[in-house]
C-alpha cells in the first residue's frame, strides 16, 4: 500500500532553514510527482511546489521561489523541502503530497503525509 | 486571502443536502476544468473528493459531487450525515505564476 511517512516535528529559530523529508513507498517512486503544501494553524490550504522524481525538475510557488528548495533521492525513495530564512509566519504543517497522475502531472492529491509541524520562534 | 472564494460556514441537518461555492477567475477555474475538492477532518491530512470537476476517485462516496458554471465550482453532499463534518477545500490549476491556488476552505457542520 502507498504510504508517505514524513520527518518528525522540528522547532527553528527566526532566520533558520528547515529541512523536512518525505519517503515514499508502496508504488514505483519515479512515477509519481510530489507536491509540498502546507497549512497554518487554523488557516488553509497553501501549496508551496513540486518535483518530478524522475528527472528531478522542480517548479515553485512564486511568493516561495526564493526560499524553498525540494530535491529527492531516487536510491531511498525521499524527497526532501528545504525552506530557508525562517519567519514566524512560516509556522505551519507541511505536507508532501502525491501526484494521482502516473507519468503525468495532474495536481490532485492522492496520497499525502502525515504532516511535519515546524515551529518558527523569534 | 486565499485566491479562490469558499462561504466560511456552511450547515444543515442530517439527511439534507448542503452545497459549497468555490469562486475563482477565467484565469483558474472558468479557464478549464482542473478543479478538485479535499475533505479534511480534525487532525488528519487533506482527503481528495472530487477531481476533474465532477469525478470521484474509489472509494469516495456517491453522496459526493462536483459541479461548475462559469467562474463558480460547486460541491454537493446530499444525505448529509454526522461523519461529513470537517472542513473542504476546492483547489484549481490556474494560468498564472503559481500552478496551483486552493480556496480559503469551508467548515461543515451537522446540526
Amino acid at each position: 500500500q502507498v504510504q508517505l511517512v514524513q520527518s518528525g516535528a522540528e522547532v527553528k529559530k527566526a532566520g533558520a532553514s528547515v529541512k523536512v523529508s518525505c519517503k515514499a513507498s508502496g508504488y514505483r517512486f519515479s512515477s509519481h510527482y510530489m507536491h509540498w503544501v502546507r497549512q497554518a494553524p487554523g488557516q488553509g490550504l497553501e501549496w508551496l511546489g513540486r518535483i518530478n522524481p524522475s528527472g528531478g525538475v522542480t517548479t515553485y510557488a512564486q511568493k516561495f521561489q526564493d526560499r524553498v528548495t525540494l530535491t529527492r533521492d531516487t536510491s531511498t525513495g525521499t524527497v526532501y523541502m528545504e525552506l530557508r530564512s525562517l519567519r514566524s509566519q512560516d509556522t505551519a504543517a507541511y505536507y508532501c503530497a502525491r501526484d494521482r497522475g502516473q507519468w503525468e502531472l495532474s495536481y490532485y492529491f492522492d496520497f499525502w503525509g502525515q504532516g511535519t509541524l515546524v515551529s518558527v520562534s523569534s | 486571502q486565499s485566491a479562490l472564494t469558499q462561504p466560511a460556514s456552511v450547515s444543515g441537518s442530517p439527511g439534507q443536502s448542503i452545497t459549497i461555492s468555490c469562486t475563482g477567475t477565467s484565469s483558474d477555474i472558468g479557464g478549464h476544468d482542473f478543479v478538485s475538492w479535499y475533505q479534511q477532518l480534525p487532525g488528519t491530512a487533506p482527503r481528495l473528493m472530487i477531481y476533474d470537476v465532477t469525478n470521484r476517485p474509489s472509494g469516495v462516496s456517491t453522496r459526493f459531487s462536483g459541479s461548475k458554471s462559469g467562474n463558480t465550482a460547486s460541491l454537493t453532499i446530499s444525505g448529509l450525515q454526522t461523519g461529513d463534518e470537517a472542513d473542504y477545500y476546492c483547489s484549481s490549476f490556474t494560468a498564472g505564476s503559481t500552478p496551483l491556488v486552493f480556496g480559503g476552505g469551508t467548515k461543515v457542520t451537522v446540526l
